[in-house]
């Protein structure tokens, strides 16, 4: 089976402090896990993306992601906060499931950043 | 720009009314992908089309029928629209593992 869980719908963080944007996964073959940035108004882009290469994963704009085999997560950070990250993220698990390529995509975390 | 396209990006239409929506893709990407879009459900597959000349349903296919035109080319129709398909509809496209490639979105009021 799988799934994805974003496990907070909304986060709201201070300009300059770190961001921590949890998510949970679970699936029964080796998955790809894609982390994507929907500003309003606008398509998904593409924030990072892990294929079973190395575990922590550095994307756009300073974020960067850590799979962990063992917690089953897959987490997005940044150091430093700007303004221009408030948007809404959505994490995405890709895997081999039943011979195709099944996706399922979280419900969404809403970054606030307050100034 | 390289990506995908999409049109209209906004249309109000009346219950029972049809439309297309049109996606362009010119990337040569082979699969193409229909989603939609709805507030806490994050994005839900309709319909997607793995090569030229193929499609199959996705998650959310009732209501909804595709045409793989070409390989650059994906539309969707709405035979008869219904107020539950008020929704923001999102064209994508992919080639092998690599990430989405998203268009811009389709807002879709049905009234």
């Amino acid at each position: 089976a799988q799934s994805v869980t974003q496990l907070d719908s909304h986060v709201s963080v201070s300009e300059g402090t770190p961001v921590l944007l949890r998510c949970n996964y679970s699936s029964s073959y080796s998955p790809s896990l894609f982390w994507y940035v929907q500003h309003p108004n606008k398509g998904l882009q593409l924030l990072l993306k892990y294929t079973s290469a190395a575990t922590l994963v550095k994307g756009i704009n300073g974020f960067e992601a850590e799979f962990k085999k063992s917690e089953t997560s897959f987490h997005l950070t940044k150091p430093s906060a700007h303004m221009s990250d408030a948007a809404e993220y959505f994490c995405v698990v890709s895997d081999q499931g039943g011979g195709y390529q099944k996706v399922t995509f979280g419900t969404g975390t809403k970054l606030q950043v307050i100034p | 720009n390289a990506g995908v396209t999409q049109t209209p990006k906004f249309q109000v239409l009346k219950t029972g009314q049809s439309m297309t929506l049109q996606c362009a893709q010119d990337m040569n990407h082979n699969s193409m992908y229909w989603y939609r879009q709805d507030p806490g459900m994050g994005l839900r597959l309709i319909y997607y089309s793995a090569s030229e000349g193929t499609t199959d349903k996705g998650e959310v296919p009732n209501g909804y029928n595709v045409s793989r035109l070409n390989k650059r080319e994906f539309s969707l129709r709405l035979e008869s629209a219904a107020p539950s398909q008020t929704s923001v509809y999102f064209c994508a496209s992919r080639k092998g593992a690599v990430g989405y490639t998203f268009g811009s979105g389709t807002r879709l009021t049905v009234v």
